[in-house]
């Protein structure tokens, strides 16, 4: 399976600001994915990153609030704009597996925001 | 639409103890089926998976097996450990167009095991 990074592990921001959240990938993948996990829930998709197009994002979640860039094959981005403290997360990307297992998401190790 | 329902935690065991964590799902198509687990402070990792009917899933002592007659995939351990403590997930996929599978998780179960 894949191995998938992410940057920063964690991070304490203030209201009103934004961070942008990385997620690296050791080999070229055609779908990458981000998702929410609320203090003590389960993950919600964000939106679906497809290379070389814009992401689709799920109901609830526009690319205003969470612009996601996917510049190549092995990389994205995700923005958490103007945040508040409901905006506390964890926040994972994941990746479909390979050719013809693509049923199967792996996921990176999550990044972990606190909005005071 | 799709929907999973996993056992309600906390789940406290003893060392040793036989697990099960319930899950059963809803779903258009032929879903593959998957359980995910999170240890603390960290992200998820895949335990097992199981992508078509009768096919049993397993890994690091975990067992699943796929029943669509009872749309099922519980998950089960004859002998649980200190380090099994964590959130399982029970998760199906199904095809959603184009190349994109969906994955729609269950709440989450959380299991500590005492020594």
């Amino acid at each position: 399976s894949a191995v998938i990074s992410q940057k920063p592990s964690r991070d304490i921001c203030q209201r009103g600001t934004s961070l942008t959240i990385q997620c690296q990938v050791d080999s070229q993948v055609t779908m990458m994915f981000w998702y929410r996990q609320q203090p003590g829930q389960s993950l919600t998709l964000i939106a679906t990153a497809n290379q070389g197009s814009e992401a689709t994002y799920e109901s609830g979640f526009v690319i205003d609030k969470f612009p996601i860039s996917r510049p190549n094959l092995t990389f994205s981005t995700l923005t958490v704009s103007n945040m508040s403290p409901e905006d506390s997360s964890i926040y994972l990307c994941s990746v479909e597996g390979e050719r013809g297992r693509q049923e199967t998401q792996y996921f990176g190790p999550g990044t972990r925001l606190l909005v005071l | 639409g799709n929907s999973v329902t996993q056992m309600e935690g906390p789940v406290t065991l003893s060392e040793e103890a036989f697990l099960t964590i319930n899950c059963t799902y809803t779903a258009t198509g032929y879903p593959s089926l998957f359980w995910y687990v999170q240890y603390p402070g960290e992200g998820l990792q895949l335990l097992l998976k199981a992508t078509k009917a009768d096919d049993k899933g397993s890994n690091k002592g975990f067992e699943a097996t796929y029943r669509k007659e009872t749309t099922s995939f519980h998950l089960e351990k004859g002998s649980v450990q200190v380090s099994d403590s964590a959130v399982y997930f029970c998760a199906l996929t199904t095809f959603s167009g184009g190349s994109n599978y969906k994955l729609t998780f269950g709440k989450g179960t959380l299991l500590t095991v005492n020594p």
